[in-house]
């Protein structure tokens, strides 16, 4: 079963829009990764962010966490065409090896 | 290698017919993962391996599911007697042992189809 759930399940926007992605879970973690998937290939380590952080950031990614809602939310500014996708985050489930992804959000983003 | 890398990138089997998805990880990352991804769905953990030892096959979803890492790097993941529920991409991914401070590392998956 899959561990989180991202909200919005879909988003359009415009070029030089920014995105916002959030992500829930269920249990406790050490830390919370998000990824991006384009079609048909294989997924890409974005960011990670540890339980005692509240915010990281990394070029145009900002990335928020707060544990005691168990949620994270994703910030893609100025987005471009190329940010077109399907981004999942993934917690380890209590410190595990094992990363539990969630159910993910499809990013168009329209030129 | 430079990344992970997975073969064949597609695969169609017959209903009933067995398949070998086979991954080649980083070198020298002693974590390998296999996740099953259906369409329109996130990844779903199938089995875990620290060098040649299975530490969790918790995910596999049937007796028809089985993997190996022999010696510690190359992998294969086979299913007997397909279904058409196995359809799905067969991610692999691999990491160096210890806190995880990167991510993991993905191939670009196995899609299975099977008619």
């Amino acid at each position: 079963s899959q561990q989180g759930e991202e909200d919005p399940q879909a988003l359009s926007i415009q070029e030089g829009e920014n995105a916002t992605m959030n992500c829930s879970y269920k249990t406790s973690i050490n830390n919370l990764q998000w990824y991006r998937q384009n079609s048909g290939r294989g997924l890409v380590h974005l960011i990670l962010i540890r339980s005692n952080e509240r915010e990281k950031h990394s070029g145009r990614l900002r990335v928020t966490l707060d544990t005691s809602k168990k949620s994270s939310s994703l910030l893609i500014t100025a987005s471009r065409a190329a940010d077109t996708a399907s981004y999942f985050c993934a917690t380890d489930n209590s410190g595990t090896y094992k990363y539990i992804f969630g159910t993910g959000t499809r990013l168009k983003v329209l030129a | 290698g430079a990344g992970v890398s997975q073969s064949p990138r597609y695969k169609v089997a017959k209903r009933g017919q067995d398949v070998a998805l086979r991954c080649d990880p980083i070198s020298g990352h002693v974590s390998l993962f296999w996740y099953q991804q259906a369409l329109g769905q996130g990844p779903e953990f199938l089995t875990y391996f620290q060098n040649e030892a299975q530490l969790d096959k918790s995910g596999l979803p049937s007796d028809r599911f089985f993997a190996e890492r022999p010696e510690g790097s190359v992998s294969t993941l086979k299913i007997q007697r397909t279904q058409q529920e196995d359809s799905a991409v067969y991610l692999c991914a691999s990491s160096p042992l210890g806190p995880l401070t990167v991510g993991y590392t993905f191939g670009s998956g196995t899609r299975l189809t099977v008619v």
